[in-house]
């Protein structure tokens, strides 16, 4: 099962939004609504964002967003504050019965 | 307060073998599925394996053969046993509650393997 493919960084100024691409397949993004996302704060456990493409878990800023559509799923973040410069992965749930990993996005707040 | 403890991590010899163990307060292992999921030093996240609240286990292809999952319902708590260790299967491993096919929530705080000799 290969990797899902995100970008390697993005970057914005406070204040800004900006979005996180996740590209798989018909086998993995596209066929199922099981996309998550996790922040990885340097050193630390990946933290759930966004599950089942677009709910938000308790306790996550509504500047957190996520969507899908084909084979691409997208982490939108809003109002950019300077905590949520972080590394971000989405996964997906694949046909095989497996779960796969984007290569991961660092996000770098100017 | 819902919490996993990851332990058994450590140094080993490639072709070694070696047990991790992943303790969990406030829920029911056995009630969940449960995912095992490792990172490189400063690589990505990988998905190792998965046990299903039935019982049913599934493994990433680069495992598969020398991983095995399993759960202690008694201890509520879940094992990788990790045989044959190859020098790229260091990383920090995660455990990770399953609440639904990829939604990893929450995640133990790691513990590192090293194959080295």
């Amino acid at each position: 099962q290969s990797a899902l493919t995100q970008p390697a960084s993005v970057s914005g100024s406070p204040g800004q939004s900006i979005t996180i691409s996740c590209t798989g397949t018909s086998s993995d993004v596209g066929g199922y609504n099981y996309v998550s996302w996790y922040q990885q704060h340097p050193g630390k456990a990946p933290k759930l964002m966004i599950y089942e493409v677009s709910n938000r878990p308790s306790g996550v800023s509504n500047r957190f967003s996520g969507s899908k559509s084909g084979n691409t799923a997208s982490l939108t973040i809003s109002g950019l504050q300077a905590e949520d410069e972080a590394d971000y992965y989405c996964s997906s749930y694949t046909s095989s019965s497996s779960v796969v990993f984007g290569g991961g996005t660092k996000l770098t707040v100017l | 307060e819902v919490q996993l403890v990851e332990s058994g991590g450590g140094l080993i010899q490639p072709g070694g073998s070696l047990r991790l163990s992943c303790a969990a307060s406030g829920f029911t292992v056995s009630s969940n599925y449960m995912s095992w999921v490792r990172q490189a030093p400063g690589k990505g996240l990988e998905w190792v394996s998965v046990i299903y609240s039935g019982g049913s286990t599934y493994y990433a292809d680069s495992v598969k053969g020398r991983f095995t999952i399993s759960r202690d319902n008694s201890k509520n708590t879940l094992y990788l046993q990790m045989n044959s260790l190859r020098a790229e299967d260091t990383a920090v491993y995660y455990c990770a509650r399953d609440l639904l096919l990829g939604w990893f929530d929450p995640w133990g705080q790691g513990t590192l393997v090293t194959v080295s000799s």
